[in-house]
């Protein structure tokens, strides 16, 4: 079956560590995005790419970094430098930019312990 | 800036209840709009889309309409049953038809 699959589930963070979430898609979607969801604020943007080796900011990419070297992945780290990381992270794939409907992996939750 | 925006943020009813979520948008320059599903500590499933061009679409249960002049768009859920209690939450592209603007969300309780 095609989806989105996101790995771990769940991941805890020491201060200062840098951590990488995994997102993997075998839709044959150009477009991939990392979401932030926190209680009462819903999904913000972090980053997006619409094609492989290239991806651009999204609202709140601050501490953050990715990379897009296969069209299949797009792994999302989140470096010492983002201060608040305990969130539920979401990526989401389209098939062409923001126009097609977008399908969404489980999500992976990350704690700072 | 697109902002999206959910009325209410929360609604409880009775099994078997039609019932209607509202999302409402500032810029009616859209490419389509998305009605999800989210269960908690679960990721998002899509439900509806609405091209730009569309007024409503149906899956079973379910109807959205979309009015772009007005920046609204409803979901009608009928005879809800105690399995739709989940978030609700309406998505818009942004201007550049890159990605998707959320709303907070509607967390709907139904109960038997």
């Amino acid at each position: 079956d095609g989806g989105i699959t996101q790995s771990p589930k769940y991941l805890f963070r020491k201060e200062g560590q840098n951590v990488t979430l995994s997102c993997e898609q075998n839709l044959n979607h150009d477009a991939m995005y990392w979401y932030r969801q926190d209680p009462g604020q819903g999904l913000r943007l972090i980053y997006y790419s619409q094609i492989v080796n290239d991806f651009q900011k999204g609202d709140i990419a601050e501490g953050y970094s990715v990379s897009r070297e296969k069209k299949e992945s797009f792994p999302l780290t989140v470096t010492s430098a983002q201060k608040n990381p305990t969130a539920f992270y979401l990526c989401a794939s389209t098939r062409t930019g923001g126009v097609t409907e977008a399908f969404f992996g489980q999500g992976t939750r990350l704690t700072v312990v | 800036k697109q902002e999206v925006t959910q009325i209410p943020a929360a609604l409880s009813v009775p099994e078997g209840e039609n019932l209607v979520l509202n999302c409402s948008f500032t810029d009616s320059a859209i490419y389509n709009l998305q009605w999800f599903r989210q269960d908690p500590g679960k990721g998002l499933t899509s439900l509806l889309l609405i091209q730009s061009s569309q007024r409503e679409q149906t899956s079973g249960r379910l109807n959205a309409s979309l009015d772009k002049s007005s920046g609204r768009s409803t979901l009608y859920i009928a005879a809800s049953q105690p399995g739709d209690s989940a978030t609700y939450l309406c998505a818009v592209t942004n201007q550049a038809g890159t990605a998707l603007i959320f709303g907070k969300g509607t967390t709907l309780s139904v109960s038997s």
